[in-house]
């Protein structure tokens, strides 16, 4: 089944960028999907389609995908956006059609 | 306002099955794929299965075929799933979530989550 790899932890200080990456077998090939999760929280979608913001998610928050790897961008970074964040794609040619990554733990310092 | 109301936790014993149910309002319910996701104590999170309603048509992660059943009532706008053969590793957070584009999009609207504790 596909595999999304992202690291662990990202550290940042309040107003600086944030860049959170979900690596996968030519992922630019397909869509990208991107949740933050607040302790004790559902997640909550922040980016669809590779860079698409639901309404309400504000515009601090942006999404790219080529190649082998996919980046969720946080622009001027606040203590409220400290969370865990989520990869994840549909790969419907195998036995495992949802895929999330293992999850980045983003850390405002 | 679409809203995704789940049911209330569980406490199992191993060996027994669990059905929790995730009810929609404000949306049309059979147009949108619902999926099932859990999350284990401090663990990410894990895809499970989904159902289109309006096809009554379900599939699953390979990890879960046999164990676990999606199914959805489209007069009441409910999704359920039921998880048998339940051991300790199953103690997670499960979510309902519904796709935004109907089949494969972003999962823009979640149910609050169903703790289900497996114990004997």
């Amino acid at each position: 089944s596909y595999v999304l790899t992202q690291p662990p932890s990202v550290s940042v200080a309040p107003g600086q960028t944030a860049r959170i990456t979900c690596g996968g077998n030519n992922i630019g090939s397909k869509s990208v999907h991107w949740y933050q999760q607040k302790p004790g929280q559902a997640p909550v979608l922040v980016v669809y389609d590779d860079s698409d913001r639901p309404s309400g998610i504000p515009e601090r928050f942006s999404g790219s995908n080529s190649g082998n790897t996919a980046t969720l961008t946080i622009s001027r970074v606040e203590a409220g956006d400290e969370a865990d964040y989520y990869c994840q794609v549909w790969d419907s040619s195998s036995d495992h059609p949802g895929v999330f990554g293992g999850g980045t733990k983003l850390t405002v310092l | 306002q679409v809203q995704l109301v789940q049911s209330g936790a569980e406490v199992k014993k191993p060996g027994s099955s669990v059905k929790v149910s995730c009810k929609a309002s404000g949306g049309t319910f059979s147009s949108y794929t619902i999926s099932w996701v859990r999350q284990a104590p401090g663990q990410g999170l894990e895809w499970m299965g989904r159902i289109i309603p309006i096809l009554g048509i379900a599939n699953y992660a390979q990890k879960f075929q046999g164990r676990v059943t999606i199914t959805a009532d489209k007069s009441t706008s409910t999704a359920y799933m039921e998880l048998s053969s339940l051991r300790s590793e199953d103690t997670a957070v499960y979510y309902c979530a519904r796709d935004g584009s109907g089949y494969e999009g972003g999962l823009d609207y979640w149910g609050q989550g169903t703790l289900v504790t497996v114990s004997s």
